[in-house]
């Protein structure tokens, strides 16, 4: 148990469907991140979220659309996916400008799209 | 941030310490070499980090050589549960964003 949650923790949808995944963190941190792993490649950065504000996008298509209402919680809205997006969608949180910057990650939502 | 070169895998007989090695040669002054793990389809676990010091936790310890070009992580005494992908990751400490994770060491711990 790392202090990050993430719900579902497995999904299945059509490449019409909208649907959202959800994290969040019980450790007080500030910033919060959203990776992509895909079968046998390494972890993949999407975005990262500092103090609520996005700072970074990481060349991702539109369909995924990140959503930071405050620094606990975290959502990935996702709409007219595609196959290869399949993949294992973690979320990870770290406390910036403290004295500790390690991330801690959530168990990841498995993603199935058909 | 600088690179680092793991070998793709090693085994380990259950109970004896397990050595997983990293390079990092063109480490620089100011970066911190940290080791985090993935257990099959879970999330990364952060295991021990270290700058220039040898470093010891309830998980491992990190030996870092003196001139900072590469680094063993141990695990005293390995478990089966000890069996995951082991990365290997070198960044300024104190700098948000992205942990560069690259194909890692795969630990088998076998009985």
């Amino acid at each position: 148990e790392t202090g990050v949650t993430q719900t579902p923790r497995h999904l299945v949808m059509g490449m019409t469907n909208k649907k959202s995944l959800k994290c969040e963190q019980h450790l007080g941190h500030n910033a919060m991140y959203w990776y992509k792993q895909s079968a046998k490649k390494p972890l993949e950065l999407m975005f990262v979220y500092n103090f609520k504000e996005q700072t970074e996008n990481n060349s991702v298509p539109s369909r995924f659309s990140p959503e930071c209402p405050n620094s606990s919680h975290l959502f990935l809205h996702l709409h007219t996916l595609q196959p290869e997006d399949s993949a294992l969608y973690l979320c990870a949180s770290s406390q910036v400008g403290g004295s500790s910057y390690e991330q801690y990650f959530g168990p990841g939502t498995r993603l199935t799209v058909t | 941030d600088a690179k680092t070169t793991q070998p793709p895998s090693m085994d380990c007989a259950e109970g004896r310490a397990a050595n997983l090695p990293c390079n990092h040669s063109t480490i620089s002054g100011n970066e911190y070499v940290y080791w985090y793990r993935q257990i099959h389809s879970q999330g990364p676990q952060y295991i021990i980090h270290g700058l220039k010091n040898n470093e010891t936790n309830e998980m491992a310890s990190l030996i870092i050589t003196e001139d900072r070009k590469s680094s063993t992580l141990i695990l005293p005494h390995a478990t089966l549960r000890d069996t995951a992908v082991y990365y290997c990751i070198v960044r300024v400490r104190g700098s948000q964003g992205n942990l560069i994770f690259g194909k890692g060491t795969k630990l088998s711990v076998k009985p």
